[in-house]
């Protein structure tokens, strides 16, 4: 099993440019959800989703578009990028809403100039 | 806003010492997790404790909930180089069928030899 990957590993963006960042599990989970990093402020939870075709949103959304039209993959969309979304970028996943172990990802740096 | 605070905030010790780092919340957790992160990589779960006074050893590192389930504890015994690294609490909600976690901002050790 590959885990969780996250691609791409490093992105430069200028402001309002979109992109997205693209999040796979191989390990059959049902829940997936993004995080952002930033220096002082720990790992808040952007949004997330408990199976294919249900999202939800977490303590930072704005800003930040997700689907999840498959189990495997959980993208994340940058709309219109600002400079206070430079950040590092974790995905993660779990087995389902009663086992709580959330496997990351390696992460995505982004800087939106 | 379940908010989880982590003391300290950096801690720098030389090899062979002890240290407890704490996790402290006015809210009620199901679980609390501990995970490390190393430079460049996504968090990796250590521990998972869900009932109040648990106490988990994973080799010399012990964890505690308390029995209230609002607060966390890690000690580590004699620590080594290798243990250097960002710690961080995350507290699983409470019920519901939206689970989340709040993560603490984190503590950064430095082993030093």
């Amino acid at each position: 099993n590959a885990g969780v990957t996250q691609t791409p590993k490093f992105q430069v963006l200028k402001t309002g440019q979109s992109m997205t960042l693209q999040c796979a599990q191989d390990m059959n989970h049902e829940y997936m959800s993004w995080y952002r990093q930033d220096p002082g402020m720990g790992l808040r939870l952007i949004h997330y989703s408990v199976g294919a075709g249900i999202t939800d949103q977490g303590e930072v959304p704005n800003g930040y578009n997700v689907s999840r039209s498959t189990t495997e993959d959980f993208p994340l969309r940058l709309l219109s990028a600002a400079p206070s979304q430079t950040s590092v970028y974790f995905c993660a996943s779990s087995y389902s809403r009663v086992r709580e172990t959330q496997y990351f990802g390696p992460g995505t740096r982004l800087l939106v100039l | 806003t379940q908010l989880l605070e982590q003391s300290p905030q950096f801690l720098s010790i030389q090899e062979g010492e002890n240290l407890t780092v704490y996790c402290n919340s006015s809210s009620v957790f199901s679980s609390l997790q501990w995970y490390r992160q190393e430079p460049g990589e996504g968090p990796v779960l250590l521990v998972t404790v869900v009932t109040g006074g648990e106490v988990k050893k994973l080799k010399r590192l012990t964890f505690q909930f308390g029995d209230a389930r609002k607060d966390s504890s890690l000690h580590i015994t004699a620590a080594q180089t290798g243990d250097t690294g960002l710690y961080l609490c995350a507290g699983g909600a409470s019920g519901g069928s939206n689970y989340k976690l709040t993560f603490g901002k984190g503590t950064l050790l430095t082993v030093n030899p």
